[in-house]
């Protein structure tokens, strides 16, 4: 039962440069969301969806973009990395819409930026 | 707005003492309360739960009660281990427009054999 699955576990990019996170359940939950970690800051929403083919900005959506063709899967795209965007980033998943149930999160990708 | 508070960490205890770390909210409306557990390099997990004023989530031996009256959420343990050493978050869901999940700082708990 593998819940929700996140790769890369690490990255390290230099300023510009863009990425893709990926992000995979199997709970058939139809809510998805990304969230960064920062020290002292929680965490914070970038994006969400609540199905495939739906999304919506969260608290913190700028220098991201995200797409949802599946229901399994939900890949966070940063388009010209910068500094500010290290740090940690949780992918999570919910059977109701804004983990109202409470949320299955994965294990986080650390990226760095250089 | 919608926030939630918890007490700065880090805390430190002695394995087998009580542990109690403190959450306070402000929301519109009724929200949903949880306590998320993070280890060591892992994602957050759900700990406990509440849904309604006066209901008490459970878990592991970890306990908090949902008070309405004094907006808070607070979490215990009667006897600490070694391995709950880790970071607990603190959460509410409501609905505003959608519902939206809000996530207080974290609490860093130490726990020394």
């Amino acid at each position: 039962n593998a819940g929700v699955t996140q790769t890369p576990k690490f990255q390290v990019l230099k300023t510009g440069q863009s990425m893709t996170l990926q992000c995979a359940q199997d709970m058939n939950h139809e809510y998805m969301s990304w969230y960064r970690q920062d020290p002292g800051m929680g965490l914070r929403l970038i994006h969400y969806s609540v199905g495939a083919g739906i999304t919506d900005q969260g608290e913190v959506p700028n220098g991201y973009n995200v797409s949802r063709s599946t229901t399994e899967d939900f890949p966070l795209r940063l388009l010209s990395a910068a500094p500010s965007q290290t740090s940690v980033y949780f992918c999570a998943s919910s059977q109701t819409t804004g983990g109202a149930s409470g949320y299955t999160f994965g294990s986080g990708t650390r990226l760095t930026v250089v | 707005g919608n926030s939630v508070t918890q007490m700065e960490g880090p805390v430190t205890l002695s394995e087998e003492a009580f542990l109690t770390i403190n959450c306070t909210y402000t929301a519109t409306g009724y929200p949903s309360l949880f306590w998320y557990v993070q280890y060591p390099g892992e994602g957050l997990q759900l700990l406990l739960k509440a849904t309604k004023a006066d209901d008490k989530g459970s878990n592991k031996g970890f306990e908090a009660t949902y008070r309405k009256e004094t907006t808070s959420f607070h979490l215990e343990k009667g006897s600490v281990q070694v391995s709950d050493s880790a970071v607990y978050f603190c959460a509410l869901s409501l609905n505003t427009g959608g519902f939206k999940t809000i996530f207080g700082a974290g609490t860093r708990l130490f726990v020394k054999a």
